[in-house]
C-alpha cells in the first residue's frame, strides 16, 4: 500500500495566487514526521517545510506553509503569492519514528506557475 | 554553506559495465543514502549507510551495491549495468537520527545504459 500519495500529477497557477499540494499519508506509528521538498528542472532537491506529529502549530516557513490535518492524515503544502521561479516538482515525504533512518517518498506533482 | 556533490551529473554507460557512482558531502553527516528517481514513482531507496562500512538494503537493493570506506564518501556501484537501471540517482545525508532532519541532496547523476 502507499503510504504517501500525491494524487495531482501537475498542477497550474497564476502567478501571484496562492496554490495548494495535495498529500495524505499512512503510518500506524504516533511518532513521525513529515517533509516537503522542491526539485526544479535543474535536478537538485530542496527541503522547504517540516512538520512533526506531535506538533501543534502548522509549519510555516516564508511563502509556505504546511495544512496539517492529523486526523485526515493529510499534509498539504500551500504556496502563497506564486512565483514563477516556483515551477518545479514537489515531493512530499514521511519518516516514521519506527522506520529507522528511512524516509519514504510520493510520486510528486509537478506545478507550472504561469505568468 | 553544506554540500552533497555527485560525481557526475550526466553519464552514458554500455550494457554488462561495471558502474560507479561518487557522492561526496562535507557536513560530517553519519548517514548516507542512495536513491533512484523515476517518472511517477518518486524516490525510491536503493541502500542506506549509517556509518563507514555499515550498509543497509533499502527497497531496490537488486542489481547494486554500495561502499562507504570513509565517513564523507559514499559510492553506489552497478555490478553489471543494465537498461532498466537508466534513471536519475540522487545521494543524500542526514545528520543523527532525529526524525526532524531533512535529507540534503545532490545534484543527481543522470545515468543512461545503453
Amino acid at each position: 500500500a502507499q503510504k504517501i500519495t500525491q494524487t495531482q500529477p501537475g498542477m497550474f497557477v497564476q502567478e501571484k495566487e496562492a496554490v495548494t499540494l495535495d498529500c495524505t499519508y499512512d503510518t500506524s506509528d504516533p511518532s513521525y514526521g513529515l517533509f516537503w521538498y522542491k526539485q526544479p528542472s535543474s535536478g537538485e532537491m530542496i527541503f522547504l517545510i517540516y512538520q512533526g506529529s506531535y506538533d501543534q502549530q502548522n509549519a510555516t516557513e516564508g511563502r509556505y506553509s504546511l495544512n496539517f490535518q492529523k486526523a485526515r492524515k493529510s499534509a498539504n503544502l500551500v504556496i502563497s503569492a506564486s512565483q514563477l521561479g516556483d515551477s518545479a516538482m514537489y515531493f512530499c515525504a514521511m519518516r516514521e519514528n519506527t522506520g529507522g533512518f528511512k524516509t519514504i517518498f510520493g510520486a510528486g506533482t509537478r506545478l507550472f506557475v504561469k505568468a | 554553506d553544506v554540500k552533497v556533490t555527485q560525481s557526475s551529473r550526466y553519464l552514458v554507460k554500455r550494457t554488462g559495465e561495471k558502474v560507479f557512482l561518487e557522492c561526496v558531502q562535507d557536513m560530517d553527516h553519519e548517514n548516507m543514502f542512495w536513491y533512484r528517481q523515476d517518472p511517477g514513482l518518486g524516490l525510491r531507496l536503493i541502500y542506506f549507510s549509517y556509518d563507514v562500512k555499515m550498509k543497509e538494503k533499502g527497497d531496490i537493493p537488486e542489481g547494486y551495491s554500495v561502499s562507504r570506506e570513509k565517513k564523507e564518501r559514499f559510492s553506489l556501484i552497478l555490478e553489471s549495468a543494465s537498461t532498466n537501471q537508466t534513471s536519475m540517482y540522487l545521494c543524500a545525508s542526514t545528520m543523527g537520527q532525529g526524525l526532524n532532519q531533512p535529507q540534503h541532496f545532490g545534484d543527481g547523476t543522470r545515468l543512461s545504459i545503453l
